[in-house]
């Protein structure tokens, strides 16, 4: 069983469409990252909250840590084919053992 | 700025036998973590190394090891493969430990164990 569910665990789409993934837990952390993964690759980081409530924009994506500091949410605008990856999801607390979701496999089709 | 580099890239062994995987974390990071991932279990947490020793360990076996060099670098060692131990292997190093520290993944080992 995952610390961290997301879903959808798969989700194809059209170029232009939006989209929301979502990572909870029952477990509150400190803080929470999320990350994008591409074949052959390491994951990358996106953006860390450490706020609950806290909403951060990385251009066309919004990311936001719940208020309870259990679940955050990504919603991507007008998806482009070079968002296509798999976004992780990882929950922190005071030490450096990061708890990653399973992750969700985007696939934006042109 | 180097990245995170690990070596080598993939590698196949076969059960019984043991191995050994090299990270090289970004000069000045101190801090240097080990993950497993696969397509069943997703990412999941080994070790964590900090100024040599190590700080947090996660639920794997005693054939899982690891250690850290005083120039930060460092390697894990599986003994007694399983084929479940087939996986990419990741290192991630990071500047401090605690909340909201930004971890810079390597490439990865991909490990097949037949």
């Amino acid at each position: 069983t995952q610390l961290l569910e997301q879903s959808p665990q798969f989700l194809s789409i059209q170029e232009g469409e939006n989209l929301t993934v979502y990572c909870n837990s029952s477990s509150v952390f400190s803080s929470l990252q999320w990350y994008r993964q591409e074949p052959g690759e390491g994951p990358v980081l996106l953006v860390t909250v450490v706020t609950g409530g806290e909403v951060k924009k990385l251009k066309r994506l919004t990311f936001q840590f719940g208020d309870a500091r259990k679940d955050s949410s990504l919603h991507i605008t007008a998806a482009q084919p070079g968002d296509t990856g798999l976004y992780l999801c990882a929950g922190g607390n005071n030490n450096n053992d990061m708890r990653f979701g399973a992750g969700t496999r985007l696939t934006v089709k042109p | 700025k180097a990245g995170v580099t690990q070596t080598p890239r993939y590698l196949i062994k076969t059960r019984g036998q043991q191995v050994t995987l090299s990270c090289s974390p970004i000069s000045g990071h101190r801090s240097v973590s080990w993950y497993q991932q696969t397509p069943g279990q997703g990412l999941q947490f080994l070790f964590e190394y900090f100024s040599e020793t190590q700080r947090n360990k996660g639920n794997f076996p005693g054939r899982f090891s690891g250690r850290q060099f005083s120039n930060s670098r460092s390697e894990m060692n599986v003994s007694t493969l399983e084929l479940g131990d087939s996986a990419l292997y990741l290192c991630a190093s990071s500047l401090f430990r605690g909340p909201g520290n930004e971890q810079f993944f390597g490439p990865g080992t991909r490990l097949t164990v037949l």
